[in-house]
């Protein structure tokens, strides 16, 4: 089930559920969007893309889906495994100014259970 | 190929003192971004630079912050006087073009103040 923590809300799953992770972004100008992963302690890393003229993208295990007339976007994770537990961010390209700058959300815990 | 590196991952300052936080970017990459994450949060974006220029300073507090990205050398991002609230983990990202998919993130510095 889903549950709001103190600052970042928590997804749980068990172990080879299916997981949908939601984003509702700002800028309806915004070209461009990511899913990150980051684990604790550590950097933020890259899972998948999308690009604002395509409303599904999939890659190994991962979906994105963007809603653009909602401004929505979900991260789905297809058999979710232990190594999936991290916190996943949302970030979308704004492209102002001229050049590309990266506005991210505020995060979803996924906590996986055996 | 080095990922982008940060040292040093802990830092741990007290109220006053200054803070110094080095970025070396990946081999062949001429974009740096420093993004700041509270816990339990988001990263903030704080300033973009390219080699030697500021692009975007706009998440950047205007006092007792700094950064630079000179020709030669890591990038640097200098917080003077630090109070407990520059309490966080500082992350760098770089990337070769500037563009949104291409940014690969450092492990980040995690500065404490007591």
């Amino acid at each position: 089930g889903e549950s709001v923590g103190l600052h970042l809300p928590t997804l749980s799953v068990q172990e080879g559920d299916n997981s949908i992770i939601n984003c509702a972004y700002s800028n309806s100008a915004s070209d461009y969007f990511i899913w990150y992963k980051q684990e604790s302690g550590k950097g933020p890393q890259f899972i998948i893309d999308i690009r604002s003229n395509m409303d599904k993208r999939q890659g190994q295990r991962v979906t994105v889906l963007l809603n653009k007339t909602v401004k929505h976007l979900s991260l789905q994770i297809a058999a979710t495994q232990p190594g999936d537990s991290a916190v996943y961010f949302c970030a979308e390209n704004t492209g102002s100014g001229g050049y590309n700058k990266l506005i991210f959300g505020a995060g979803t815990r996924l906590a996986v259970h055996p | 190929n080095a990922g982008v590196m940060q040292n040093p991952r802990h830092l741990v300052r007290r109220r006053g003192q200054e803070a110094r936080l080095r970025c070396s970017p990946m081999k062949g990459h001429s974009h740096v971004y420093w993004y700041r994450q509270l816990p339990e949060e988001g990263l903030k974006f704080m300033v973009y630079l390219q080699k030697e220029n500021i692009i975007d300073e706009s998440g950047m507090p205007k006092e007792r912050f700094s950064a630079e990205f000179p020709k030669e050398g890591p990038s640097i991002l200098r917080i003077q006087q630090v109070v407990r609230g520059d309490s966080a983990a500082y992350f760098c990202a770089s990337s070769p073009r500037g563009l949104p998919y291409e940014q690969y993130f450092g492990p980040g510095t995690r500065l404490t103040v007591t």
